[in-house]
């Protein structure tokens, strides 16, 4: 099946500092990419969606200017928590669906536990 | 996208059937069943989808009812590894369209 990656696998930061997480499809160019957050002993819940070249939708309650995506090209999509709190602390998982929508399946990258201080 | 509704977690002996249900009564003619699970921190793992025919792949087997208010993901020959939170979607098989996570069951196989 397609590889979706991300980077790091965790990152452990200061308060007040900015983290960038990066999430790619490996085998596969996605035209859509999705991030999602999951806090401890909870599910998934749905940040914001990515479309390549355009800006990002957000979910309600998602505060945009505070976690910045950028899809620049078909296979990467990064977000930036910015001014990282305690409460950003979290699990974060993101997917990307083939541009070639053959499937429109999502495929999930391992995630990134973010830790902040 | 229709609601599903899951036990919230479920024990299985290892070697045996794991048979999970998911209620989804007020799903539409064109929202498609999905399943997928997570293992503990890694990110979740596409298992099989259908429409109204069963369905199944090396991984399980999926059953939908005839009026398709419900399904059943069966894993035939449950193994320690397939301990994980297992979570039923409904949605639209559109382009672009998002999958929303309900609260999933836990599925703990034992030896």
């Amino acid at each position: 099946g397609a590889v979706v990656s991300q980077h790091p696998s965790w990152v452990i930061c200061k308060s007040g500092t900015s983290v960038k997480i990066e999430c790619r499809s490996l085998d596969f160019q996605a035209t859509t990419m999705f991030w999602y957050r999951q806090f401890p002993k909870q599910s998934l819940m749905l940040m914001a969606t990515s479309n390549e070249g355009s800006k990002a939708t957000y979910e309600q309650g998602v505060e945009k200017d505070k976690f910045l995506i950028n899809h620049a090209s078909l296979t990467l999509s990064t977000l930036t928590v910015t001014s990282a709190h305690p409460e950003d602390s979290s699990f974060y998982i993101c997917s990307a669906r083939e541009s070639a929508g053959l499937s429109n399946e999502q495929f999930f990258g391992p995630g990134t536990r973010l830790t902040v201080l | 996208d229709a609601k599903t509704t899951q036990p919230p977690s479920m024990d299985c002996a290892e070697g045996r059937a794991a048979n999970l249900p998911c209620n989804h009564s007020t799903i539409s003619g064109n929202e498609y069943v999905y399943w997928y699970r997570q293992i503990h921190s890694q990110g979740p793992q596409y298992i099989i989808h259908g429409l109204k025919n069963n369905e199944t792949n090396e991984m399980a087997s999926l059953i939908i009812t005839e009026d398709r208010k419900s399904s059943t993901l069966i894993l035939p020959h449950a193994t320690l590894r397939d301990t994980a939170v297992y979570y039923c979607i409904v949605r639209v098989r559109a382009a672009g369209n998002k999958l929303t996570f309900g609260g999933g069951t836990r599925v703990l196989v034992k030896p």
